[in-house]
Protein backbone atom coordinates (compact mmCIF):
# COMPACT_ATOMS: atom_id res chain seq x y z
CA UNK A 1 0.00 0.00 0.00
CA UNK A 2 1.52 3.52 -0.91
CA UNK A 3 2.45 5.57 2.18
CA UNK A 4 2.07 8.96 3.43
CA UNK A 5 4.61 11.22 5.47
CA UNK A 6 3.57 14.30 7.52
CA UNK A 7 5.44 16.15 10.00
CA UNK A 8 4.93 15.17 13.50
CA UNK A 9 3.86 18.42 14.60
CA UNK A 10 2.82 21.59 14.00
CA UNK A 11 1.64 25.10 15.77
CA UNK A 12 -0.61 27.55 14.84
CA UNK A 13 -2.03 30.67 16.05
CA UNK A 14 -5.90 31.30 16.72
CA UNK A 15 -7.78 33.03 13.86
CA UNK A 16 -4.40 31.82 11.62
CA UNK A 17 -4.37 29.72 8.16
CA UNK A 18 -2.84 26.49 8.56
CA UNK A 19 -1.24 24.21 5.75
CA UNK A 20 -0.82 20.26 6.80
CA UNK A 21 1.48 18.90 4.36
CA UNK A 22 1.64 15.27 3.38
CA UNK A 23 3.63 13.40 1.39
CA UNK A 24 2.85 10.61 -0.75
CA UNK A 25 5.31 10.07 -4.00
CA UNK A 26 4.17 6.22 -3.99
CA UNK A 27 0.02 7.25 -4.90
CA UNK A 28 -0.94 5.32 -7.50
CA UNK A 29 -3.38 6.82 -10.11
CA UNK A 30 -6.44 5.33 -8.72
CA UNK A 31 -6.00 6.33 -4.68
CA UNK A 32 -8.00 8.80 -3.29
CA UNK A 33 -6.06 11.73 -0.51
CA UNK A 34 -8.65 11.05 2.48
CA UNK A 35 -8.11 13.93 5.86
CA UNK A 36 -9.56 12.48 8.87
CA UNK A 37 -8.65 14.43 12.55
CA UNK A 38 -9.13 12.70 15.50
CA UNK A 39 -9.10 14.57 19.36
CA UNK A 40 -8.56 12.88 22.07
CA UNK A 41 -10.71 10.26 23.24
CA UNK A 42 -12.42 10.18 20.13
CA UNK A 43 -13.11 8.29 17.06
CA UNK A 44 -11.68 9.89 13.74
CA UNK A 45 -13.65 12.78 12.27
CA UNK A 46 -13.80 12.79 8.59
CA UNK A 47 -12.58 16.30 6.74
CA UNK A 48 -11.93 15.98 3.35
CA UNK A 49 -10.84 13.94 0.21
CA UNK A 50 -9.94 14.41 -3.59
CA UNK A 51 -8.74 12.40 -6.36
CA UNK A 52 -7.17 15.19 -8.37
CA UNK A 53 -8.85 18.27 -8.32
CA UNK A 54 -7.95 20.69 -5.42
CA UNK A 55 -11.09 20.71 -2.92
CA UNK A 56 -13.42 22.50 -1.01
CA UNK A 57 -15.67 21.81 2.12
CA UNK A 58 -17.05 23.83 4.91
CA UNK A 59 -14.69 22.73 7.18
CA UNK A 60 -11.12 22.83 5.00
CA UNK A 61 -9.49 23.11 1.67
CA UNK A 62 -7.64 20.25 -0.11
CA UNK A 63 -4.79 21.70 -2.61
CA UNK A 64 -3.64 18.80 -4.53
CA UNK A 65 -0.31 18.71 -6.36
CA UNK A 66 -0.27 18.78 -10.14
CA UNK A 67 1.79 15.03 -9.94
CA UNK A 68 -0.77 13.85 -7.38
CA UNK A 69 3.13 13.20 -4.95
CA UNK A 70 2.01 15.49 -2.20
CA UNK A 71 -1.36 17.53 -0.46
CA UNK A 72 -1.62 20.30 1.55
CA UNK A 73 -4.72 20.53 4.13
CA UNK A 74 -5.38 23.73 4.23
CA UNK A 75 -7.76 25.16 7.73
CA UNK A 76 -8.55 28.51 6.80
CA UNK A 77 -8.95 29.92 10.10
CA UNK A 78 -8.02 28.00 12.85
CA UNK A 79 -9.89 27.84 16.22
CA UNK A 80 -8.95 25.84 19.49
CA UNK A 81 -10.99 23.28 18.40
CA UNK A 82 -9.61 22.89 15.67
CA UNK A 83 -6.43 21.25 17.71
CA UNK A 84 -6.13 17.46 17.06
CA UNK A 85 -4.16 14.78 15.23
CA UNK A 86 -4.69 15.11 11.56
CA UNK A 87 -4.15 11.74 9.31
CA UNK A 88 -3.41 11.98 6.02
CA UNK A 89 -4.47 8.81 4.38
CA UNK A 90 -3.96 7.07 0.80
CA UNK A 91 -7.38 4.76 -0.34
CA UNK A 92 -7.49 2.19 -2.51
CA UNK A 93 -10.03 2.28 -4.89
CA UNK A 94 -9.45 -1.48 -6.15
CA UNK A 95 -7.65 -4.53 -5.51
CA UNK A 96 -7.76 -6.25 -2.10
CA UNK A 97 -7.55 -3.20 -0.01
CA UNK A 98 -10.09 -1.32 -1.77
CA UNK A 99 -11.69 1.12 0.94
CA UNK A 100 -9.28 0.63 3.52
CA UNK A 101 -7.28 3.11 5.71
CA UNK A 102 -4.73 2.35 6.86
CA UNK A 103 -3.60 4.96 9.87
CA UNK A 104 -0.36 6.43 9.95
CA UNK A 105 1.10 8.51 13.22
CA UNK A 106 -0.79 11.70 11.71
CA UNK A 107 0.43 15.46 12.48
CA UNK A 108 -0.31 16.68 16.09
CA UNK A 109 -2.02 20.06 15.92
CA UNK A 110 -1.78 22.95 18.26
CA UNK A 111 -3.48 26.09 17.93
CA UNK A 112 -2.32 28.82 20.56
CA UNK A 113 -5.04 31.34 21.86
CA UNK B 1 -25.63 13.09 8.18
CA UNK B 2 -23.44 10.21 8.27
CA UNK B 3 -23.73 9.35 11.82
CA UNK B 4 -22.22 6.60 13.62
CA UNK B 5 -22.76 5.41 17.11
CA UNK B 6 -21.20 2.88 19.57
CA UNK B 7 -22.84 1.19 22.46
CA UNK B 8 -21.18 0.95 24.93
CA UNK B 9 -19.03 3.96 25.00
CA UNK B 10 -16.83 2.25 28.07
CA UNK B 11 -17.34 -1.13 29.79
CA UNK B 12 -15.28 -2.71 32.61
CA UNK B 13 -15.56 -6.45 32.92
CA UNK B 14 -13.21 -9.12 34.61
CA UNK B 15 -10.56 -11.30 32.97
CA UNK B 16 -12.42 -14.28 30.97
CA UNK B 17 -15.41 -13.01 30.49
CA UNK B 18 -17.01 -11.67 27.11
CA UNK B 19 -17.87 -7.98 25.54
CA UNK B 20 -20.18 -6.69 23.00
CA UNK B 21 -19.93 -3.53 21.09
CA UNK B 22 -22.30 -2.17 18.83
CA UNK B 23 -21.78 0.09 16.01
CA UNK B 24 -24.91 1.58 14.29
CA UNK B 25 -25.39 3.97 10.98
CA UNK B 26 -27.81 6.06 12.20
CA UNK B 27 -28.68 8.10 8.50
CA UNK B 28 -27.30 5.23 5.91
CA UNK B 29 -27.60 2.20 4.77
CA UNK B 30 -23.47 0.86 5.70
CA UNK B 31 -22.56 -1.64 3.17
CA UNK B 32 -19.24 -1.87 4.76
CA UNK B 33 -18.45 -1.71 8.13
CA UNK B 34 -14.64 -1.51 9.83
CA UNK B 35 -13.39 -2.51 13.03
CA UNK B 36 -10.03 -0.21 14.49
CA UNK B 37 -8.33 -0.87 17.62
CA UNK B 38 -6.15 1.91 18.85
CA UNK B 39 -3.75 1.44 21.86
CA UNK B 40 -2.67 4.64 23.90
CA UNK B 41 -0.64 7.03 22.17
CA UNK B 42 -0.57 4.48 18.65
CA UNK B 43 -2.44 5.18 15.90
CA UNK B 44 -5.68 3.44 14.75
CA UNK B 45 -5.37 -0.42 13.02
CA UNK B 46 -7.64 -2.13 10.89
CA UNK B 47 -9.07 -5.18 12.88
CA UNK B 48 -11.66 -6.03 10.53
CA UNK B 49 -13.72 -5.68 7.57
CA UNK B 50 -17.30 -6.65 7.18
CA UNK B 51 -20.00 -6.50 4.06
CA UNK B 52 -23.23 -6.90 5.43
CA UNK B 53 -24.70 -10.56 5.25
CA UNK B 54 -20.90 -11.65 4.47
CA UNK B 55 -18.22 -13.22 6.96
CA UNK B 56 -15.74 -10.64 7.86
CA UNK B 57 -12.85 -10.48 6.81
CA UNK B 58 -9.44 -9.99 9.41
CA UNK B 59 -6.48 -8.14 8.80
CA UNK B 60 -3.36 -10.57 9.96
CA UNK B 61 -1.99 -11.49 13.04
CA UNK B 62 -6.40 -10.66 14.60
CA UNK B 63 -7.42 -13.80 15.76
CA UNK B 64 -11.18 -14.32 14.21
CA UNK B 65 -12.18 -16.49 17.31
CA UNK B 66 -11.80 -14.43 19.13
CA UNK B 67 -13.19 -11.03 17.95
CA UNK B 68 -16.42 -12.28 16.39
CA UNK B 69 -17.90 -9.95 13.90
CA UNK B 70 -22.02 -10.03 13.17
CA UNK B 71 -22.98 -7.21 10.37
CA UNK B 72 -26.33 -8.77 9.86
CA UNK B 73 -28.02 -5.53 8.57
CA UNK B 74 -27.36 -2.33 6.50
CA UNK B 75 -27.16 -0.20 10.08
CA UNK B 76 -25.61 -2.61 12.58
CA UNK B 77 -22.43 -4.72 12.95
CA UNK B 78 -21.62 -6.32 16.61
CA UNK B 79 -17.61 -7.09 17.50
CA UNK B 80 -17.41 -9.46 19.89
CA UNK B 81 -14.57 -9.94 22.12
CA UNK B 82 -14.67 -13.14 23.55
CA UNK B 83 -12.44 -14.24 26.48
CA UNK B 84 -11.00 -10.60 27.36
CA UNK B 85 -7.97 -10.51 28.80
CA UNK B 86 -5.98 -7.34 30.21
CA UNK B 87 -4.27 -7.57 27.32
CA UNK B 88 -7.64 -6.90 24.87
CA UNK B 89 -7.82 -3.36 26.68
CA UNK B 90 -7.74 -0.53 24.37
CA UNK B 91 -10.36 1.93 22.48
CA UNK B 92 -12.06 0.48 20.01
CA UNK B 93 -13.38 2.12 16.90
CA UNK B 94 -15.97 1.21 14.15
CA UNK B 95 -16.33 3.19 10.54
CA UNK B 96 -19.66 2.75 8.49
CA UNK B 97 -19.41 3.50 4.74
CA UNK B 98 -22.27 2.97 1.97
CA UNK B 99 -24.51 4.78 -0.31
CA UNK B 100 -22.74 6.33 -3.33
CA UNK B 101 -19.63 7.01 -1.19
CA UNK B 102 -17.35 5.43 0.19
CA UNK B 103 -15.88 7.82 2.42
CA UNK B 104 -15.61 6.06 6.25
CA UNK B 105 -16.83 7.80 9.05
CA UNK B 106 -16.61 7.01 12.47
CA UNK B 107 -18.33 5.84 15.68
CA UNK B 108 -17.17 7.75 18.97
CA UNK B 109 -15.36 4.43 20.05
CA UNK B 110 -15.69 2.19 23.07
CA UNK B 111 -12.96 2.25 25.60
CA UNK B 112 -12.59 -1.49 26.92
CA UNK B 113 -11.12 -2.17 30.64
CA UNK B 114 -10.34 -5.46 31.02
CA UNK B 115 -9.21 -6.02 34.98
Amino acid sequence: DAKTTQPNSMESNEEEPVHLPCNHSTISGTDYIHWYRQLPSQGPEYVIHGLTSNVNNRMASLAIAEDRKSSTLILHRATLRDAAVYYCILSPTGGTSYGKLTFGQGTILTVHP
Amino acid sequence: GAVVSQHPSRVICKSGTSVKIECRSLDFQATTMFWYRQFPKQSLMLMATSNEGSKATYEQGVEKDKFLINHASLTLSTLTVTSAHPEDSSFYICSASGGYTDTQYFGPGTRLTVL
